[in-house]
């Protein structure tokens, strides 16, 4: 079982729709979570972090974390093309050096 | 601020030559990283320094030398690559990478995009 895991996609919705991107996790002492935005070609942009069980938003974007369920999703309402991309889904393993792991990716595909 | 710069953008090298590749933040974050990502994969941790001290080897090939002259700035010296070694290779900072603290967060640099013939 892969510590950190995604629906590697494609996932395409129409412009204007709720894209709704999902993360599970083995690791149940995991504290902190991040999704990375990565354009083709490009390095991966911060979007979200996330710490406590709930729901954080910021601006279009809206993380959500269930620690009971070890799952972690990122919804992003009004979907623009701009928005194709994809998404890394990213837990710190803080009490092991600071290091990331990292989701496989979910690439995401808006359609005018 | 949260700019990490990397050059160069772009390096072909054969398999015999010995090149370096940069990263320098000036966000006052005291931990380094590099990173390597293949197509369509994750990026995978290669190095991690925290407070100019290499504190994580993910068992990389000794053809793979990093060195921190000081906190701001991350080398990567490249020796006797192999083709398969081309990737994009990512640098990245954090304010307190290794102490334990988890809300430290990960910044990219835009990547050098690696090429070795």
């Amino acid at each position: 079982q892969k510590e950190v895991e995604q629906n590697s996609g494609p996932l395409s919705v129409p412009e204007g729709a709720i894209a709704s991107l999902n993360c599970t996790y083995s690791d149940r002492g995991s504290q902190s979570f991040f999704w990375y935005r990565q354009y083709s070609g490009k390095s991966p942009e911060l979007i979200m972090f996330i710490y406590s069980n709930g729901d954080k938003e910021d601006g279009r974007f809206t993380a959500q974390l269930n620690k009971a369920s070890q799952y972690v999703s990122l919804l992003i309402r009004d979907s623009q093309p701009s928005d194709s991309a994809t998404y890394l889904c990213a837990v710190n393993k803080y009490n092991q050096g600071g290091k990331l792991i990292f989701g496989q990716g979910t690439e995401l595909s808006v359609k005018p | 601020d949260t700019e990490v710069t990397q050059t160069p953008k772009h390096l072909v090298m054969g398999m015999t030559n010995k090149k370096s590749l940069k990263c320098e933040q000036h966000m006052g974050h005291r931990a380094m990283y590099w990173y390597k990502q293949k197509a369509k994969k994750p990026p995978e941790l290669m190095f991690v320094y925290s407070y100019e001290k290499l504190s994580i080897n993910e068992s990389v090939p000794s053809r793979f030398s990093p060195e921190c002259p000081n906190s701001s700035l991350l080398n990567l010296h490249l020796h006797a690559l192999q083709p398969e070694d081309s990737a994009l290779y990512l640098c990245a900072s954090s304010q307190d990478g290794g102490t334990g603290m988890f809300t430290d967060t990960q910044y990219f640099g835009p990547g050098t995009r690696l090429t070795v013939l």
